[in-house]
């Protein structure tokens, strides 16, 4: 079955960019998506088809993929940014979700 | 804006049947658009369990297809879920999600405030 996987978690200081890696077999040749989860609340799609945002997700969120790595960026990124953020793709009918990165803001 | 509310027993024992229930509100279940199920363990990540389309047309996780049944009912404008067997490893928050169709690079835009249920005696 298909795999995707991500670094357990991220630090980033306030106003710095940070990169959440999500990494699969070839997964530049799937499109892969993002979403953001904060406790208590319902995942967030923030990133879809590799690079586009939904209506509302602040520019400083972006997304590319190539390869075998998709990766989120968050540039400048805000103390409201702390949240765990889960890449997902779609494989031989099934959706694949990564076991998720928690970026921490310090 | 499409709206979904997840309903069901929040408690459930073990080797019995899991069922929950999402309204859909803002958007007709016929229309398009695929629904699915997620669920997220305790401290754990999000675990797909399946999609359906308005026509019935269904995707289930490999892991838990012997035990998984997803159903529409467009009248009532709702989809089911049903796990059977359960076991304290399905103990969850279980979410229901609007999805894009499989082939155009699938994604939930969606999701429900999700349930937490548990598998206990």
């Amino acid at each position: 079955s298909y795999e995707l996987t991500q670094p357990p978690s991220v630090s980033v200081s306030p106003g710095q960019t940070a990169s959440i890696t999500c990494s699969g077999d070839k997964l530049g040749d799937k499109y892969a998506c993002w979403y953001q989860r904060k406790p208590g609340q319902s995942p967030v799609l923030v990133i879809y088809q590799d690079t586009k945002r939904p209506s509302g997700i602040p520019e400083r969120f972006s997304g590319s993929n190539s390869g075998n790595t998709a990766t989120l960026t968050i540039s400048g990124t805000q103390a409201m940014d702390e949240a765990d953020y889960y890449c997902q793709a779609w494989d031989s009918s099934t959706v694949v979700f990564g076991g998720g990165a928690k970026l921490t803001v310090l | 804006q499409v709206q979904l509310q997840e309903s069901g027993p929040g408690l459930v024992k073990p080797s019995e049947t899991l069922s929950l229930t999402c309204t859909v509100s803002g958007y007709s279940i016929s229309s398009g658009y695929y629904w699915g199920w997620i669920r997220q363990p305790p401290r754990k990540g999000l675990e797909w369990i399946g999609n359906i389309y308005h026509s019935g047309s269904t995707y289930y996780n490999p892991s838990l297809k012997s035990r998984v049944t997803i159903s529409v009912d467009t009248s009532k404008n709702q989809f089911s879920l049903k796990l059977s067997s359960v076991t304290a490893a399905d103990t969850a928050v279980y979410y229901c999600a609007s999805g894009t169709p499989p082939g155009a690079g699938t994604y939930f835009d969606y999701w429900g405030q999700g349930t937490l249920v548990t598998v206990s005696s």
